[in-house]
Parts: C-alpha cells; sequence; structure tokens
C-alpha cells in the first residue's frame, strides 16, 4: 500500500523557537496533503489543507501565519511551527491523498511536539 | 464537522468478530463511507471504504444498510493487536476528512 513519511518522529523545542515538520509520500505523487493536530484523548483535528504550487487551506481558528505550511514538490509537504509556545505541543500528523484510483488518504505515523 | 456517530466504546473477546457500528443519516448520495483505525501514538490506518454495495478485504468487511444511513466494520477474528480507535468517516471522493470521536475496541484475551 501507499506510504506516508514523516520527520521527526518527535522534537522537543524552547518556546519561542520554530519547529520544522516534513511529511512525504514514498511511493506516490500526492498534489494534496492535509495536516492534523490531535491532542491527548482527543480526535484528530484538521488544521488544514496544502495544495502543491499554491496556497494552503487553512480551517477555521487555525493561525496561517503560526503554522506555515509548504508544498513545494509533489511528494513532500513542511509544516513550520513557527514561535512554539506550550499550548502548540501536540502529536501532528499529516496525509497524503493518493490520486491513483479512489483518492484515498493515507497517514503518516504522527510527529509528537513538546514545547517546554 | 463530522457527520457520524459511533460508540465511544466496545470490547470484543480475542478470535471473535468485532462488529463495530457506524450511523450516518444524513449521509449524501455521492459521499463514501470510509473506515481507520489509530493504534495507540501512531498515525491512523487506512482499513476499507465503500459507497453502497458491501466490501471485503484482507483486513475487514463493510456492509452498508440499504438505505445507506448505516454500517457496520466486521473484523472476522479479532487479535489483541485490533485494539484501537475506529474512526467511520463519510465523504465526497478528493474532499477533506473530518474525524469524529471514534470507537475505542479494547480486545480481551
Amino acid at each position: 500500500g501507499a506510504v506516508v513519511s514523516q520527520h521527526p518522529s518527535w522534537v522537543i523545542c524552547k518556546s519561542g523557537t520554530s519547529v520544522k515538520i516534513e511529511c512525504r509520500s514514498l511511493d506516490f505523487q500526492a498534489t494534496t496533503m492535509f495536516w492534523y493536530r490531535q491532542f491527548p484523548k482527543q480526535s484528530l483535528m484538521l488544521m488544514a489543507t496544502s495544495n502543491e504550487g499554491s496556497k494552503a487551506t487553512y480551517e477555521q481558528g487555525v493561525e496561517k501565519d503560526k503554522f506555515l505550511i509548504n508544498h513545494a514538490s509533489l511528494t513532500l509537504s513542511t509544516l513550520t511551527v513557527t514561535s512554539a509556545h506550550p499550548e502548540d505541543s501536540s502529536f501532528y500528523i499529516c496525509s497524503a491523498r493518493d490520486e491513483r484510483g479512489w483518492e484515498t488518504q493515507y497517514f503518516g505515523p504522527g510527529t509528537r511536539l513538546l514545547v517546554l | 464537522d463530522a457527520k457520524t456517530t459511533q460508540p465511544p466504546s466496545m470490547d470484543c473477546a480475542e478470535g471473535r468478530a468485532a462488529n463495530l457500528p457506524c450511523n450516518h443519516s444524513t449521509i449524501s448520495g455521492n459521499e463514501y463511507v470510509y473506515w481507520y483505525r489509530q493504534i495507540h501514538s501512531q498515525g491512523p490506518q487506512y482499513i476499507i471504504h465503500g459507497l453502497k454495495n458491501n466490501e471485503t478485504n484482507e483486513m475487514a468487511s463493510l456492509i452498508i444498510t440499504e438505505d445507506r444511513k448505516s454500517s457496520t466494520l466486521i473484523l472476522p477474528h479479532a487479535t489483541l493487536r485490533d485494539t484501537a480507535v475506529y474512526y467511520c468517516i463519510v465523504r465526497v471522493t478528493g474532499n477533506q476528512f473530518y474525524f469524529g470521536t471514534g470507537t475505542s475496541l479494547t480486545v480481551i484475551p
């Protein structure tokens, strides 16, 4: 099946610094990728839709200047959490839409961010 | 917004079939039913999807009622590794997924 990777798998940073998370589709091309955030014991919350070669579309309530998304190629999307604060600590998960066949979304393993 | 309703938790004995229900009474004619599961601290894993016909793959079976207002995911022989949160999602092909609260399935030895 289709494989999506994320890097890093976990990161600890100081408050005020920026953190970049990479999402790669390894065996298929994805013009569309998605970023989710998940807090403990809660469901996944869609943050934004990442479109290759164009601006991301953010869900209501998600600060686009804080969560910068770049989708520069058909296999890579990045999420940068700028000026991270402790409340940004969460599990960040990306998915990539496989446009062959049924356009199923495949998810990465997630990145756990802890901001001190 | 999630358009599905699932029981918050279920138990199943190891080796028995696990039947996970999902209500999607407001589903539109062009919306598919998708099932994913999430094992603790991992990304969701695709299981199966369907439109109106029952579907089966190596992981599970999906039974969709004739009026499409509900569906059931069947894991035919549950193992301990099937313990996870199972999400039922409806969406139009190509659109975003909005996750509901899912069902936490515990497989008991």
